[in-house]
This record gives structure tokens, sequence and C-alpha cells, in this order.
């Protein structure tokens, strides 16, 4: 079946610390892995992860890919209150028949950041 | 507009009664997706158009739930019968199929509330 699981589920940590999210996935036809970002409402766009080992950046956000060992890490470095939210990985493959293009997502993981 | 737009933004409802809800993607994205999300939890797959293939349906939790989409552009989500653990935020999606892999675009929600 096919899955994608995140890890931790939650995660508390004070202002300035650095934060390692991770995504593992089984899916068949892979296609891509996107990160989003979820404070209250519409999920937010982070990064899209197509190829192993090219770290994508912005700010203090990076994430990298490992399609060998199927799995993306998202890091958060020097954390500040407006990180916390729920982050989202998802995985966008090709499910096979009539169906394609499809985007699986995993349990998110609820970081929240103290001041 | 812009963006996914979805209606109505919170919905109440009894026990027992149908709903409807409805999603509006942004111009010209041929695959949509609705997804529902309870309070702190993932995002769970529900159905998902693309073009005018056949949609794939194998993410509706019952026969109670049913999706529409027409003219390739609006679609609607139906819950007949609900009951209150049908309670949830409903999310719609739409992305591009130009690039191949292109992100997902979320609108706001439908905040679906059982009594």
């Amino acid at each position: 079946e096919d899955k994608v699981v995140q890890s931790p589920l939650s995660l508390v940590v004070h202002e300035g610390d650095t934060v390692t999210l991770n995504c593992s996935y089984e899916v068949t036809n892979f296609r891509s892995l996107l990160w989003y970002k979820q404070e209250k409402k519409a999920p937010t766009f982070l990064f899209m992860l197509t190829s192993s080992g090219i770290e994508k950046k912005s700010g203090r956000l990076s994430s990298i890919l490992d399609k060998k060992e199927l799995f993306s890490i998202l890091n958060i470095t020097a954390t500040q209150t407006g990180d916390s939210a729920i982050y989202l990985c998802a995985v966008l493959y090709d499910a096979g028949g009539t169906s394609y293009g499809k985007l699986t997502f995993g349990q998110g993981t609820i970081l929240t950041v103290h001041p | 507009g812009a963006g996914v737009s979805q209606s109505p933004s919170n919905k109440v409802t009894e026990k027992g009664k149908d709903v409807e809800l409805r999603c509006d993607p942004i111009s010209g994205h041929t695959a949509l997706y609705w997804y529902r999300q309870s309070l702190g939890q993932g995002l769970e797959f529900l159905i998902y158009f693309q073009g005018n293939s056949a949609p794939d349906k194998s993410g509706l939790p019952s026969d109670r739930f049913s999706a529409e989409r027409t003219g390739g552009s609006v679609s609607t989500l139906t819950i007949q019968r609900t009951q209150q653990e049908d309670s949830a935020v409903y999310l719609c999606a739409s992305r591009s199929d130009r690039p191949y892999n292109s992100p997902l675009h979320f609108g706001n929600g439908t905040r679906l509330t059982v009594t």
C-alpha cells in the first residue's frame, strides 16, 4: 500500500533551536515530494523535490531528498515563534490504472516554538 | 480570482442532513483534489479529478460521500445523511499538469460541524 510517514508527530522547541523533520515514503512511480506549512487555514507550499541530493533552500528552511533510501528531511535553523505550525509532507506519484498524479500526505508534524 | 476558492467557509448541520461543499479551482488547472482534515491531523485523501479521466474515488470513506466536477472546473462534494464523525475541515486543491511536476494550491477549506 502506498504510504507517507512523518516523524516526529509533534515537537516542542525554544526560539533559536534547530529542528529536523523527517518524511519517509513507499510509493510506486514516484514523481516528486512536497513540503507544506499549515498554520490556521490552507497549507502553503514550501518546497518540491524531485532529484536526490540537491538541497532546496529558502531562508532558514532547507530540504533534501534521498530517493535511494526513500526519505526527505526538512531543516529549520534559528527557529522563531512564527515557525509554529503543522508541517506536511506529501508525495506525488502515478497510482496506475486510470489514476495518475495522485498526492498522498503524511500525518504531519506539529511544531511548537516557545519564546 | 487568483487562488482556489471554497464555500461555505463554515457549515453547521444537524445529523442526518445532506450538505454540499463547493470548490472553484484556479483557472486552467486540470487536476482537482478533495482532502479531509480532522483536528491536528494530516490530510486524508478523498477524491481526485484529472481532466476528462474517470475520477479516483478510492479515498471516499462511504457511499454517503460523492463528488462531481462540472465542465472541468467547479467541483461539489456532497455528504448525505451526515454523521458526527464527518465533522472536519474539507480542503480542496488544484494543480496544473504543466509542468509534469507542479505543486498543489489549496483553498482555505470548509469547516463542517455535524451536531
